[in-house]
């Protein structure tokens, strides 16, 4: 089965503090993974893609296959990190294969 | 604007009713791919499109059907509306229709089926 499962459904961390969002994937094959984000009032945007292994707005994830996880990391949030953030697997038909999504709440 | 436009922003019917969705993809791009996002299911695939055909199905009602035009927009027509197909609708667009490609997404219609 293809899936990906986020299992934090809001995480709420103060301003400075570092972040950790899980992400398990479920995929026989080669996985190729993603994280989107959503901030308030607009659209879906790609934050990473980890075959380009690169750091944006300090956020950085690591495909690990032998947990099947690639969480998404910042050592020190922001409050313009608030945001929902969704893990996404390319399955076999090409589409994206979304997580439920996890509320990040960055407090001041 | 360059990037994926969707219309309506907002949409509200009854159920019984029929609907379509336009997205149009930016400019280039050959792919189309339809998105439902419900607070019970998450965000789930529908449907895609590339060059005007048909490419890959996912969870995709038979009430809905999918089409792309000559000029690559694309239309999502929902029939007998459901209260549980109130949702939102993103549609994205790539350049191909591989693996490699990058989806760009659209802001999305809101659906309200009362």
């Amino acid at each position: 089965a293809q899936r990906v499962t986020q299992p934090e459904k809001l995480l709420s961390v103060f301003k400075g503090a570092p972040v950790e969002l899980k992400c398990n994937y479920s995929y026989s094959g080669s996985p190729e993974l993603f994280w989107y984000v959503q901030y308030s009032r607009q659209r879906l945007q790609l934050l990473l893609r980890h075959i380009s292994r690169e750091s944006i707005k300090g956020f950085t994830a690591d495909l690990n296959k032998g947990e099947t996880s690639f969480h998404l990391k910042k050592p020190f949030a922001q409050e313009e990190d608030s945001a929902m953030y969704y893990c996404a697997l390319r399955g076999s038909q090409g589409n994206l294969i979304f997580g439920k999504g996890t509320k990040l709440s960055v407090k001041p | 604007d360059s990037g994926v436009t969707q219309t309506p922003k907002h949409l509200i019917t009854a159920t019984g009713q029929r609907v379509t969705l336009r997205c149009s993809p930016r400019s280039g791009d050959l792919s189309v791919y339809w998105y439902q996002q419900s607070l019970d299911q998450g965000l789930q695939f529908l449907i895609q499109y590339y060059n005007g055909e048909e490419r890959a199905k996912g969870n995709i009602l038979e009430r809905f059907s999918a089409q792309q035009f000559p000029d690559l927009h694309s239309e999502l027509n929902l029939s007998s509306l459901e209260l549980g197909d109130s949702a939102l609708y993103f549609c994205a667009s790539s350049v191909g229709s591989s693996r490699t490609y990058e989806q760009y997404f659209g802001p999305g219609t809101r659906l309200t089926v009362t």
